[in-house]
């Protein structure tokens, strides 16, 4: 399997709503990383997880809370979103985490998950 | 804070021209150089990508060329076809020994191919 799956593939909820993303991999890659992406804008790093445990958290407003239970699986918590994170939202995998000092491995993406906040 | 200007936004050329998108990052520990297509309502795809170590790497029709004391790295399409219109993203990507990781992307070109 050399494919990043993403569920569901829309979503609308309103402000009050609790929902999740999923995002699975099969490729035994040891970092996982959720973006942001809006309509005409480049993909902005949210979250990176290395060896399962958060390393990077990119000043994300608090609304908006991982969790990766085991290597294959992450999932991306949303309570009472506001209308502008409507947006795209990506996973994405890479081999191994970042090393210091080290170039990184490339990404591999997923379809990303459509949210709608109204 | 740490940015990647990519140019141009828009390039529109007839199929078989080639097409240059450049991109110019300012993190001095950026060591690894990606090149995303993005194609309307897909997900981002790595179509080549170059590490600090090199100076030019090709891959068929791509080829992508890098200068690291500039702090500018190119995408070049040869022989372009209709199926390379898309929106084509540069990353610039470092890992610093605080641990602190980035992985910026530029702003994005929409290529258009004529045939």
């Amino acid at each position: 399997d050399t494919e990043v799956t993403q569920t569901p593939k829309h979503l609308v909820m309103g402000m009050t709503n609790k929902k999740s993303l999923k995002c699975e991999q099969h490729m035994g890659h040891r970092a996982m990383y959720w973006y942001k992406q809006k309509a005409k804008k480049p993909p902005e790093l949210m979250f990176v997880y290395s060896y399962e445990k958060l390393s990077i958290n990119e000043s994300v407003p608090s609304r908006f809370s991982p969790e990766c239970p085991n290597s294959s699986l992450l999932n991306l918590h949303l309570h009472a979103l506001q209308p502008e994170d409507s947006a795209l939202y990506l996973c994405a995998s890479s081999q191994d985490s970042p090393i210091p000092g080290q170039a990184t491995y490339e990404q591999y993406f997923g379809p990303g998950t459509r949210l709608t906040v109204t | 804070g740490e940015n990647v200007e990519q140019h141009p936004s828009t390039l529109s050329v007839q199929e078989g021209d080639s097409a240059v998108i450049k991109c110019t990052y300012s993190d001095s520990a950026s060591n690894y150089f990606p090149w995303y297509k993005q194609e309307l309502g897909k997900r981002p795809q790595l179509i080549i990508d170059i590490r600090s170590n090199v100076g030019e790497k090709k891959d068929q029709r791509i080829a992508v060329t890098l200068n690291k004391t500039a702090k500018h790295f190119s995408l070049h399409i040869t022989e372009t076809q209709p199926e390379d219109s898309a929106v084509y993203f540069c990353a610039a990507s470092s890992t610093r020994l605080s641990g602190t990781y980035k992985y910026i992307f530029g702003t994005g070109t929409r290529l258009k191919v004529l045939a």
